[in-house]
Order: structure tokens, then sequence, then C-alpha cells
């Protein structure tokens, strides 16, 4: 059974540093791994997807990189800045399933 | 990325009514959608997974008769919570995928309150 971790819980940052997220799965027979960012009292918002055969995504200040032979997945986010407040959500998908398993997510904030 | 609406945001209700809650996926194809009750300042829960046509997979410990769910088209899947209860009140999320191993959209969820 997948067990998706992430750490920290929380996280609080001034403005304009670079910082990463963590996140660490116990099965690494994955289709792939999807990272979410959740503001208060709102759905997920889709930020970035990687496949299993890839190494790493980019979209913007984000990055996010795979590395399934150690369980884990960083999304790095350059230039911090005060909308990227809100909770993040990494989910897995494992290969012969449909279900995404999320962590607990980090409660991200930037400080002005 | 793929939009997927959800209706209504916010729904109350008096307890034992049943309430409704719709999940669309508006420009793509939905072949798997899923049922998700959050609770405050935790992660998702997922409760059902239901493909078109075919009868939804619950969790273990979801009352599927108590959170029926229908995926009758492509593009829409509803959750009726049934007999509704103060202990029913949550934030409830619908997703859509069109299979699997591809990216999944959320909808922007509905605060249910039974009161």
């Amino acid at each position: 059974k997948q067990e998706v971790t992430q750490i920290p819980a929380a996280l609080s940052v001034p403005e304009g540093e670079n910082l990463v997220l963590n996140c660490s799965f116990t099965d690494s027979a994955i289709y792939n791994l999807q990272w979410f960012r959740q503001d208060p009292g709102k759905g997920l918002t889709s930020l970035l997807l990687i496949q299993s055969s890839q190494r790493e995504q980019t979209s913007g200040r984000l990055n996010a990189s795979l590395d399934k032979s150690s369980g884990r997945s960083t999304l790095y986010i350059a230039a911090s800045q005060p909308g990227d407040s809100a909770t993040y959500l990494c989910g897995s998908t494992n290969q012969g399933a449909q279900k995404l398993v999320f962590g607990q997510g980090t409660r991200l904030t930037i400080n002005p | 990325g793929a939009v997927v609406s959800q209706h209504p945001s916010w729904v109350i209700c008096k307890s034992g009514t049943s309430v409704k809650i719709e999940c669309r996926s508006l420009d793509f194809q939905a072949t798997t959608m899923f049922w998700y009750r959050q609770f405050p300042k935790q992660s998702l829960m997922l409760m059902a997974t239901s493909n078109e046509g075919s009868k939804a997979t619950y969790e273990q410990g979801v009352e599927k008769d108590k959170f029926l769910i229908n995926h009758a088209s492509l593009t829409l899947s509803t959750l009726t919570v049934t007999s509704a209860h103060p202990e029913d009140s949550s934030f409830y999320i619908c997703s859509a995928r069109t299979s699997g191993n591809t990216e999944a959209f959320f909808g922007q969820g509905t605060r249910l309150t039974v009161v």
C-alpha cells in the first residue's frame, strides 16, 4: 500500500527566498506524481505532473523533480512571493491503479 | 489545464434531508471521477472512484448507501448525501481524469453544512 509523506508540515519564509518542498513515497512502482496547490476553502490546482519516465518538470518559477529509486520528489519554488502562500500537496498514482494517494501537505507562508 | 466544475460551492441543509453535488468536466471526457472529503487542516480522504457507466468503488469505511455516486456520462458525476446529519458537514471535492495515468483535475469543492 502506497504511503506518501510530506515534510515539513508548515514552512514560513521571507519573500524572495528560494525554497524546496519535499515529498516521499514508499512504493516506487508509480505511473506519475503530481503537485498541487490548495488555497483556503478552495479545490486543488494542478501545478506539475511528472510521469514515471521523467526526472523533472518546470513551469515558470516552479521545478519538480522525481527520483523513483529513492522514493522522493521535490518542488522547488524560486524567488518566492506572498501570492505563493498556500498548502502544497503531492499525490502519486500507482501502476495498475487509478486513484491519487496524497501526502498531508505543506502549509507555506511567504512573509512580505 | 482542463476545467472541472463543481456545484454548488456551498450548501446548507436540514438534518434528515438529502443533498446532491454535481461534478462536470467541461472540456474533456472524464473516464474516471473521484470524490474526496476533506476535514479542516487535513489532507483529502478518498471516498470513492467511479468509472462512466459502472458502479462506483467505495473506499473502506465509506457507506455506499449514504453517499450515492452516479457517473452516467463522460462529463458528469453526482454525489448525493442521503439523510444528512451534522457529522456529514465537510468539504467535498471531486476530481476527474481521462485515464489512470493522466493528469488529474479538481473541482472547486463544495462546503456542506448540515444543521
